[in-house]
């Protein structure tokens, strides 16, 4: 089974602070993504990579940016919390044979920004 | 662009009650089709999944059956139990837009003893 491994469960920062989350996949999949999750929103994408290296923008990339170093790490970083960016954040993971290929998820990391 | 529309919640039925949960969606392409389910505290996981016209997924008692006519991809179950409360995402990824998904808002199902 696939393994999409989240850093955190829980992480609680102050206003102002670089936060970096981190991902890790053991699939050897080239696609990674970045989501939020908010109440009556859904998730919505943040950041996606298609390989080592490379990263493309996705819906609400505003005050986030992403690092791929390894193909098998994906992190996630807020360069300046804000309290908008209290959230839960999922990572995601799939190989990129096809459209019918799901993406596989971690267990997600709930944010608060004091 | 892609838009996936599911049926707002919350869903409360009782335990071994009959399970719809209506999914459209609107894509340029030829879609593949996915149901995603998230128990409380945890990620989402695959539930089911269709990739062309007229499949049925199913998965745990779950089925949902892709109809281009109706651009339709409802999630059905025929007894819930309480182990199914959770939030259920429709979602779509169009051979367009790559290994993309477009997901629906989420529909939270609660199931009472």
């Amino acid at each position: 089974d696939v393994k999409v491994t989240q850093s955190s469960r829980y992480l609680v920062k102050r206003t102002g602070e670089k936060v970096f989350l981190e991902c890790v996949q053991d699939m050897d999949h080239e696609n990674m993504f970045w989501y939020r999750q908010d109440p009556g929103l859904g998730l919505r994408l943040i950041y996606f990579s298609y390989d080592v290296k490379m990263k493309e923008k996705g819906d609400i990339p505003e005050g986030y940016s992403v690092s791929r170093e390894k193909k098998e790490r994906f992190s996630l970083i807020l360069e300046s919390a804000s309290t908008n960016q209290t959230s839960m954040y999922l990572c995601a993971s799939s190989s990129p044979t096809g459209t019918n290929q799901p993406q596989h998820f971690g267990d997600g990391t709930r944010l608060s920004i004091l | 662009g892609d838009s996936v529309t599911q049926m707002e919640g919350p869903v409360t039925l009782s335990e071994e009650a009959f399970l719809t949960i209506n999914c459209t969606y609107t894509a340029t392409g030829y879609p593949s089709l996915f149901w995603y389910v998230q128990y409380p505290g945890e990620g989402l996981q695959l539930l089911l999944k269709a990739t062309k016209a007229d499949d049925k997924g199913s998965n745990k008692g779950f089925e949902a059956t892709y109809r281009k006519e109706t651009t339709s991809f409802h999630l059905e179950k025929g007894s819930v139990q309480v182990s199914d409360s959770a939030v259920y995402f429709c979602a779509l990824s169009d051979d367009n837009a790559g290994n993309m998904l477009t997901f629906g808002g989420g529909t939270r199902l609660m199931v009472k003893p």
